[in-house]
């Protein structure tokens, strides 16, 4: 079946430093592939997407590379805000329509 | 336009109590997603309706669970009985359609804790 890794967390930066959350994937097909946010006190929201490889998707200075020959979405963000602390999950999507989740990667950016 | 709705947000029950979550999805999305969502885990399906119709079940306990989209709008879960491990985040997710480049959208989650 299909399954995620991520990089275990949690992640504690100060701010404006640089981030990585490494996320592989095994997927049936050809998957779509996502990253979500859970802010605090908040549901899961759509970060950024990409749906073929080397596509990049990028969305309030993250991004994210669709890398095929590795099954990798590493999500990355050159200087990070206390704003960005939160929950991170990486989600391929099938073409059945089926979204697999990671366990997460909490996020603290400190001051 | 009005995201995805859940009641109720918290639920406390003994176990063994039975309890029921309602979802109502963003106007015209065709699919809808009922996952569960552990202290610390990622959301994992329990079920997936295209429509009215069931998509895939196959990791719902359906001994204690059950699930139903009668009109292909809202959905109701259902537990009965509850048991300790139930205690969770439920969240619902619905999306235009099932295909391979659907963004799902989630409601804010009903968390259950069985005593």
């Amino acid at each position: 079946g299909n399954s995620v890794t991520q990089m275990e967390g949690p992640v504690t930066l100060s701010e404006e430093a640089f981030l990585t959350i490494n996320c592989t994937y095994t997927a049936t097909g050809y998957p779509s592939l996502f990253w979500y946010v859970q802010y605090p006190g908040e549901g899961l929201q759509l970060l950024l997407k990409a749906t073929k490889a080397d596509d990049k998707g990028s969305n309030k200075g993250f991004e994210a590379t669709y890398r095929k020959e590795t099954t990798s979405f590493h999500l990355e963000k050159g200087s990070v805000q206390v704003s960005d602390s939160a929950v991170y999950f990486c989600a391929p999507h099938t073409n059945a329509g089926k979204s697999t989740f990671g366990d997460g990667t909490t996020l603290t950016v400190k001051p | 336009e009005a995201g995805v709705a859940q009641s109720p947000r918290y639920k406390i029950i003994e176990k063994r109590q039975s309890v029921a979550f309602w979802c109502n999805p963003i106007s015209g999305h065709a699919t809808l997603y009922w996952y569960q969502q552990i202290l610390g885990q990622g959301p994992k399906l329990l079920i997936q309706f295209q429509n009215n119709g069931v998509v895939d079940d196959s990791q719902l306990p359906k001994d204690r669970f059950s699930a139903e989209r009668l009109k292909g709008v809202d959905s109701t879960l259902k537990i009965q009985p509850a048991k300790l491990e139930d205690s969770a985040v439920y969240l619902c997710a619905s999306s235009w359609q099932g295909g391979g480049t659907g963004e799902l959208f989630f409601g804010e989650g009903s968390r259950l804790t069985v005593l």
